[in-house]
């Protein structure tokens, strides 16, 4: 298994431009996470979900926009990019237990 | 909302040492607190968890204790190596429906010095 694959690795947006960060698992893992983290930040929740179909919002969802069309699939948008999400992006997923598992990451530099 | 802290954000050791990272939470409705691992440009890895029913567990090196009362956990690192080098996260959740959002903590950079 491959596990949690994110890409890209890294991304440099302009102010005002938009992307889409992909977030892949083959763990047929129902529930999958959207985290970003910031320098010397644990990480919050931006989205989530708990099955294709069905997303909520975490605690910092503002600026972002989620679908989960599949099971192995939770792409993340960004809409007008602005400086304050220059940030480290993780996607993460889990079974019915209570571990998550994480992706390597994407860092995201908005100028 | 639940908050997460953790403490100290820095840890200095020599190899052999112990190493202790406190955590405290704020809402005692939560019942799952793992521990995560981030090596350098990796995303974070569970080392350790523990649930509310026991006080403490134990995976070799490795050890979390729970006091509920005082709202707080702690992770313990005995005979410290360099490999244990890394950024470690604290956090707490209380699970709503099967599924657990979690609450992290800032995080403690422990060095490992040989």
């Amino acid at each position: 298994n491959a596990g949690v694959t994110q890409t890209p690795k890294f991304r440099i947006l302009k102010i005002g431009q938009s992307m889409t960060l992909q977030c892949t698992q083959d763990m047929n893992h129902n529930y999958m996470y959207w985290y970003r983290q910031d320098p010397g930040m644990g990480l919050k929740l931006i989205y989530y979900s708990v099955g294709a179909g069905i997303t909520d919002k975490g605690e910092v969802p503002n600026g972002y926009n989620v679908s989960r069309s599949t099971t192995e699939d939770f792409p993340l948008r960004l809409e007008l990019a602005a400086p304050s999400q220059t940030s480290v992006y993780f996607c993460a997923s889990s079974p019915m237990s209570y571990e998550q598992y994480f992706g390597p990451g994407t860092r995201l530099t908005v100028t | 909302g639940e908050n997460v802290e953790q403490h100290p954000s820095t840890l200095s050791v020599q190899e052999g040492d112990s190493a202790v990272i406190k955590c405290t939470y704020s809402d005692s409705a939560s019942n799952y607190f793992p521990w995560y691992k981030q090596e350098l440009g990796k995303g974070p890895q569970l080392i350790i968890d523990i649930r509310s029913n026991v006080g403490e567990k134990k995976d070799q090196r490795i050890a979390v204790t729970l006091n509920k009362t005082a709202k707080h956990f702690s992770l313990h690192i005995t005979e410290t190596q360099p490999e244990d080098s890394a950024v470690y996260f604290c956090a707490a959740s209380k699970s709503p429906g099967g599924y657990n959002k979690l609450i992290f903590g800032a995080g403690t950079r422990l060095a490992v010095h040989p």
